[in-house]
């Protein structure tokens, strides 16, 4: 089945650590995109991406690094200059054309020990 | 000024009634609209698109005013099943931007 699947399910970061979020789709996507959501409010966009090894920032990049070297694969690093990581993380894709809906991953929740 | 903004809610209404839900955007050239539904700490599903005719989807109805830089979103025979938060999507598209932004969602709790 295509879909996409981010991992791990729950993460916790230790201070001044960096962690990698994984996300992967096998739907020929060329279009992908993180968005972290706080309890309570909508999603916010962190990166996307448009095509392979290309990226550009969204609303709160500041403390996260993304990498697009596949078209399945973009992986989300936050850095330890993100001082306010607790947040759960969601992977999307679409095709670029206007009106393509988003699909998403299950999401990743990432804690702060 | 958030470019998309919803009432927050929560919205508590009994079964079999009938509840709308708003939304406004701050970019006029926003270009594709869509409604998500999001249950508690799970991914958003796609409820539905929103064109400029409006459109209508068994017991949802959505509708676009460009003019206004508004969408509804309008629940008709409300089911214990419709509680969630529905979240306002807007696309801006040009050049190297392709991105959707939504809202912070509103909250429906459907009562029995």
């Amino acid at each position: 089945d295509g879909g996409i699947t981010q991992s791990p399910k729950y993460l916790f970061r230790k201070e001044g650590q960096n962690v990698t979020l994984s996300c992967e789709q096998n739907l020929n996507h060329d279009a992908m995109y993180w968005y972290r959501q706080d309890p309570g409010q909508g999603l916010r966009l962190i990166y996307y991406s448009q095509i392979v090894n290309d990226f550009q920032k969204g609303d709160i990049a500041e403390g996260y690094s993304v990498s697009r070297e596949k078209k399945e694969s973009f992986p989300l690093t936050v850095t330890s200059a993100q001082k306010n990581p607790t947040a759960f993380y969601l992977c999307a894709s679409r095709r670029s054309s206007l009106n393509e809906k988003l699909f998403f991953g299950s999401g990743t929740q990432l804690s702060v020990l | 000024r958030k470019e998309v903004e919803q009432d927050p809610g929560p919205f508590n209404v009994p079964e079999g009634a009938t509840v709308a839900f708003n939304c406004t955007y701050s970019n006029s050239a926003s270009q594709s609209f869509f409604w998500y539904r999001q249950d508690c700490r799970k991914e958003p599903k796609l409820l539905m698109s929103v064109y400029s005719s409006g459109n209508e989807d068994g017991r949802f109805t959505a509708q676009l005013n460009r003019a206004s830089q508004y969408i509804s979103l309008l629940i008709r025979d409300s089911k214990l099943s419709d509680s969630a938060t529905y979240l306002c999507v807007v696309g801006v598209y040009g050049g190297a931007t392709n991105k959707l932004i939504f809202g912070t969602g509103t909250l429906l709790a459907v009562q029995p």
